[in-house]
Parts: structure tokens; C-alpha cells; sequence
């Protein structure tokens, strides 16, 4: 069955770049049937979702208003994963992160979930 | 911008009673999906394109509604069904958004 495994670090000083790690089992980052996307959850925000990467012939990317100047998100085909990367950090961006394969019908397979700290 | 709004904030019912859980778009949407979540855990989905169960989710589990006014309905709660549960629209601006959520406890 399909499987996400989250890796990244749990504390990010401000100002720095956080960046965590989505490990694909059971399917295809190039998959062009699906997506491959970044949640995450506060509880002054709740649940925000905030980019994703998918194949369509091309690599294409989307990004929620919110973050678009300073996220990314990048496939790696050679390890079947995809990255997230968020530059500039502030306390605000203290989160529970998921990454997620979606598709029309809504997000499927989740991730574990990373508790990410913005703190000096 | 599309926002959805949850109702109630809390349900306190008891196991064997029905749980009616309404999400709301301040505009139409094209898509709307809803997921169960417990404490310590990702989302799961439950419901998408309004009224499909997702794979191995339990019929007493059911979605209704269209535009703007969406339900999901638990016919039976199972004690495994005490969780917050979320709306979430797809397609448009934002591309994705969710409700705040809904807590259903026990009474």
C-alpha cells in the first residue's frame, strides 16, 4: 500500500529555512495521476494547506498565497520523494507539517506529521 | 476567496445516536471532501466529491449536498467515531481550504 515517510528537523531558528523530506513507498512521484502536497496545522491557523508538486507531462507547481515568495517544493525522482522548503521563518510558522498525495477527490495518504518550532 | 464554515463547534452525543456535521462555502464550490481526525494523527478521508465513501470507510459514514451547503451524516456512532472532523473545498481560490472543524465528543 502507499506510505509517506516524513523526515526533517523539529526546531528552526527565525529567519532560517526550514526544510523536511517526503519518502514515496507504493507509488510514483511522477505519477500524473496524482499530486504531491505540504499541509500544515496550528491551532491559531488550523489547517492551511500550503503547496504541492505534480508530473503532466512537465513538472508543474502550485503554492498557496500565503507562503508563494518563499516556499518550494521539488520532486527527486532518482529517490521517488519530494521536499519541502520554507525561507525566512518566523514563530508563525511553528507547525504540525504533513505531506500528502492528492487528487481531485481530496488528500489520501498522509504522512506522519513533523511538529516544526520556529524558536532562537 | 472561498471560506467554509463548520457547524456546531462541539457535538456532544452519545454511541448509537446521529451525528448530522454541516460545512458551509461562503461561495459554490466544485469539490468538497471530509476527514476524521484523532489526537496525534494525520487527517484520514472519509468522503470526496460530496457523497463518496473513501475506500474502507464504514457506510454509516454518508455526505450530501451541493453549491454551498454540504452534510456529513454518522447514522450509528461507534465509540471510534468521538474525533474532530474537517471540511475541506477544492478548485478554487484558495486552491485548497478547510473548515475550522468540528468536535464530536462523548456525552
Amino acid at each position: 500500500q502507499v506510505q509517506l515517510q516524513q523526515s526533517g528537523p523539529g526546531l528552526v531558528k527565525p529567519s532560517q529555512t526550514l526544510s523536511l523530506t517526503c519518502v514515496i513507498s507504493g507509488d510514483s512521484v511522477s505519477s500524473n495521476s496524482v499530486a504531491w502536497n505540504w499541509i500544515r496545522q496550528s491551532p491559531s491557523r488550523g489547517l492551511e494547506w500550503l503547496g504541492r508538486t505534480y508530473y503532466r507531462s512537465k513538472w508543474l507547481n502550485d503554492y498557496a498565497v500565503s507562503v508563494k515568495s518563499r516556499m518550494t517544493v521539488n520532486p527527486d525522482t532518482s529517490k521517488n520523494q519530494f521536499s519541502l522548503q520554507l525561507n525566512s521563518v518566523t514563530p508563525e510558522d511553528t507547525a504540525v507539517y504533513f505531506c500528502a498525495r492528492g487528487w481531485s477527490g481530496g488528500f489520501d495518504i498522509w504522512g506522519q506529521g513533523t511538529m516544526v518550532t520556529v524558536s532562537s | 476567496e472561498i471560506v467554509l464554515t463548520q457547524s456546531p463547534g462541539t457535538l456532544s452525543l452519545s454511541p448509537g445516536e446521529r451525528a448530522t456535521l454541516s460545512c458551509r462555502a461562503s461561495q459554490s464550490v466544485s469539490s468538497l471532501a471530509w476527514y476524521q481526525q484523532k489526537p496525534g494523527q494525520a487527517p484520514r478521508l472519509l468522503i470526496h466529491g460530496a457523497s463518496s465513501r473513501a475506500t474502507v470507510i464504514p457506510d454509516r459514514f454518508s455526505g450530501s449536498g451541493s453549491g454551498t451547503d454540504f452534510t456529513l451524516t454518522i447514522s450509528r456512532l461507534e465509540p471510534e467515531d468521538f474525533a474532530v472532523y474537517y471540511c475541506q473545498q477544492y478548485g478554487s481560490s484558495p486552491k485548497f481550504s478547510f473548515g475550522q472543524g468540528t468536535k464530536l465528543e462523548i456525552k
